[in-house]
């Protein structure tokens, strides 16, 4: 089955130390996305990607960083720099709009695929 | 001023009821509408979408856009207690982009 696996489902850190999270997808898209979500305040873009090797800042990005070296992979290390990290962080992907606006072949370009979640606790 | 506007709730309703929910913009190049659906400590799942102004339907499920008056709406008729979730809207620019704009999303409750 194809899907996004994000793991570990809960972590746990002390404060000062920089944690990674992973994200893996076997649905062969372009685009990755991180989000972060808080009670009340939806979700919100820190990182996203459209293709390896490349990503850009999302609204959100101070204290995080990210890398794309393979197209099924978008890890997001939270740094100590983070000043306030406990949160919910969803990984996401799509398959990537054209200029035109049409999907590189799939049939809902514009849906975003989650996965399940990693529960991140700063003590 | 946000961009996407949506009332968190909670909203509690019998079962059978026909639920409303309802989200505001303010950037009218939006022209993907999206309803997520996310499950407690879950992901957010695709419920419906709609593109530009109009009606969809799905089962029980409509989603209405009014673009005139920058507003979407989520029906949802007899409600069931496993419609329990919290609903976001979600909106895309569309051509050209993919960046994603999510409301706050409002949590729903159906008592058996």
């Amino acid at each position: 089955d194809g899907g996004i696996t994000q793991s570990p489902k809960y972590l746990f850190r002390k404060e000062g130390q920089n944690v990674t999270l992973s994200c893996e997808q076997n649905l062969n898209h372009d685009a990755m996305y991180w989000y972060r979500q808080d009670p009340g305040q939806g979700l919100r873009l820190i990182y996203y990607s459209q293709i390896v090797n490349d990503f850009q800042k999302g609204d959100i990005a101070e204290g995080y960083s990210v890398s794309r070296e393979k197209k099924e992979s978008f890890p997001l290390t939270v740094t100590s720099a983070q000043k306030n990290p406990t949160a919910f962080y969803l990984c996401a992907s799509s398959a990537r709009l054209g200029l035109a606006g049409r999907g590189s072949g799939f049939r809902r370009p514009y849906e975003q695929y989650f996965g399940p979640g990693t529960r991140l606790t700063v003590t | 001023q946000k961009e996407v506007e949506q009332d968190p709730g909670p909203l509690s309703v019998p079962e059978g009821a026909i639920v409303s929910l309802n989200c505001t913009y303010s950037n009218s190049a939006f022209q993907y509408f999206m309803w997520y659906r996310q499950y407690s400590r879950k992901g957010p799942e695709l419920l419906m979408y709609t593109y530009s102004s109009g009606n969809k339907e799905d089962g029980r499920f409509t989603a209405q856009v009014d673009k005139s008056s920058k507003y979407i709406s989520l029906f949802i008729r007899d409600s069931q207690p496993s419609d329990s979730a919290t609903y976001l809207c979600a909106m895309i620019v569309g051509t050209g982009g993919f960046k994603t704009i999510f409301g706050a999303g409002t949590r729903l409750f159906v008592k058996a």
